[in-house]
């Protein structure tokens, strides 16, 4: 089947616009989680889905960052209010709820804030 | 919490030949798994081999083998017979009861032909 996909895989905001970054997970993972990686980094947390409950924000950065997965299937990652230090790779993988399940990645979009 | 460290930043490797990556972690966890993700310059992020703590013998996959040491919380990665697609930013990856992932900073391996 079809893999993890995230769009769009680029995104120019002007700092303070508000960007939104969708996920759609491999059919039938129940779990989905969002990584932020940072240029010459490794992959930091950020939420984590157990269908459509958040069970993990821990690693949002600010209120500004908001991920929600209404259905249990496709999730968004909303910033509002853009700033430079949010440019990054965001990161979206997803996994069966096996303890534990892999998890397999998206290709990432790559979020630019000028 | 755990961390994850991986002391080489970079690392090279003649074609063919058989290159070991270093990966310490830090935890009080007993239950836990570990894992070596290859990321592309392409940016998707494949898996590679998965170790779970509770196993002594160590993971294999093809060309790839780990060196699980539970008592001294390392996990190398070791690449036989290199090839050019090898190529790519390999992460260390620690996954625990909380089952995210946390990752190390990654080493960048380059294979010369």
């Amino acid at each position: 089947g079809a893999g993890v996909s995230q769009s769009p895989r680029y995104k120019v905001a002007k700092r303070g616009q508000d960007v939104a970054l969708r996920c759609d997970p491999i059919s039938g993972h129940v779990s989905l989680f969002w990584y932020q990686q940072a240029l010459g980094q490794g992959p930091e947390f950020l939420t984590y889905f157990q269908n459509e409950a958040q069970l993990d924000k821990s690693g949002l950065p600010s209120d500004r960052f908001f991920a929600e997965r209404p259905e249990g299937s496709v999730s968004t990652l909303k910033i509002q209010r853009t700033q430079q230090e949010d440019s990054a790779v965001y990161l979206c993988a997803s996994s069966l709820r096996l303890p534990p399940g892999t998890q397999y990645f998206g290709p990432g979009t790559r979020l630019l804030v000028l | 919490a755990q961390t994850v460290t991986q002391s080489q930043p970079e690392m090279s490797v003649q074609e063919a030949e058989t290159v070991t990556l270093s990966c310490t972690y830090d935890t009080s966890e007993s239950d836990y798994y570990l894992f070596w993700y290859k990321q592309p310059p392409s940016r998707q992020m494949i898996l590679v081999i998965r170790q779970e703590a509770y196993k002594q013998q160590n993971a294999t996959e093809n060309r790839f083998s780990v060196n699980f040491q539970k008592a001294a919380k390392s996990f190398s990665l070791k690449i036989s017979d290199s090839q050019l697609g090898d190529a790519a930013m390999y992460f260390c990856a620690y996954q625990g009861g909380s089952e995210k992932l946390v990752f190390g900073k990654g080493t960048k391996l380059t294979v010369n032909p």
